[in-house]
């Protein structure tokens, strides 16, 4: 399949660790914020999403932090799989413009056994 | 279908060629999305529908791009006269919509259809 990760910024991780992926968002009105994970020649795989409103959320295995005094959005995974290894994007949904996504830019992670 | 379904999966053509995308959503789902996903890129918006219509096409590059959804289901993207600069993946979308209603937010997406034109 088709790598969509050649240019981004990659974080390497040992299996097992946790790992911290950090987005910048641009829009402070934004309602929404998502997580996506794209592997090869697939299509971006919803994580987990956070609302403006709140400052945390957690998932199974990952936690989703909001800032938005310094409009910062992290992503953390605990204890690290093979399978994580993949390019993650953030996007924001600001509600009233129709829930399209603006996506940011993403970070490839590779998990090293 | 249990996904988002696009076809074709690959497509090589030639500069100045049309090309149509499908896209088949997720029954039910009555927003559809498309986008464009050039390498190394997040995806980038190009137009979504409420049903039939169009609600927002503002993310279509130039009028050689055209989309449709006659029956609020299956979406086709229209491409005339292609260029080399086209060569992207372009990506559907679909979710429940409806502005604001639990889930509406949460897109799920196709494969993707990768095009390139030589």
């Amino acid at each position: 399949g088709e790598s969509v990760g050649l240019h981004l910024p990659t974080l390497s991780v040992q299996e097992g660790d946790n790992s911290i992926i950090n987005c910048a968002y641009s829009n402070s009105a934004s309602d929404y914020f998502i997580w996506y994970k794209q592997e090869s020649g697939k299509g971006p795989q919803f994580i987990i999403d956070i609302r403006s409103n709140m400052d945390k959320r957690q998932g199974q295995r990952v936690t989703v932090l909001l800032n938005k005094t310094v409009k910062h959005l992290s992503l953390q995974i605990a204890a690290t799989q093979p399978g994580d290894s993949a390019v993650y994007f953030c996007a924001e949904n600001f509600v009233a413009a129709g829930n399209k996504l603006t996506f940011g830019g993403g970070t490839r992670v590779l998990v090293k056994p | 279908g249990a996904g988002v379904s696009q076809t074709p999966s690959n497509k090589v053509t030639e500069k100045g060629k049309y090309v149509e995308l499908r896209c088949d959503p997720i029954s039910g789902h009555t927003a559809l999305y498309w986008y464009r996903q050039s390498l190394g890129q997040g995806p980038e918006f190009l137009i979504y529908f409420q049903g039939t219509g169009a609600a927002d096409d503002s993310g279509l590059p130039n009028d050689r791009f055209f989309a449709v959804r006659p029956e609020g289901s299956v979406s086709t993207l229209k491409i005339q006269r292609t260029e080399r600069g086209d060569s992207a993946v372009y990506l559907c979308a679909s979710s429940f919509g409806h502005t604001g209603s639990p889930g509406a937010n949460v897109l799920t997406f196709g494969a993707g259809s990768r095009l390139t034109v030589l």
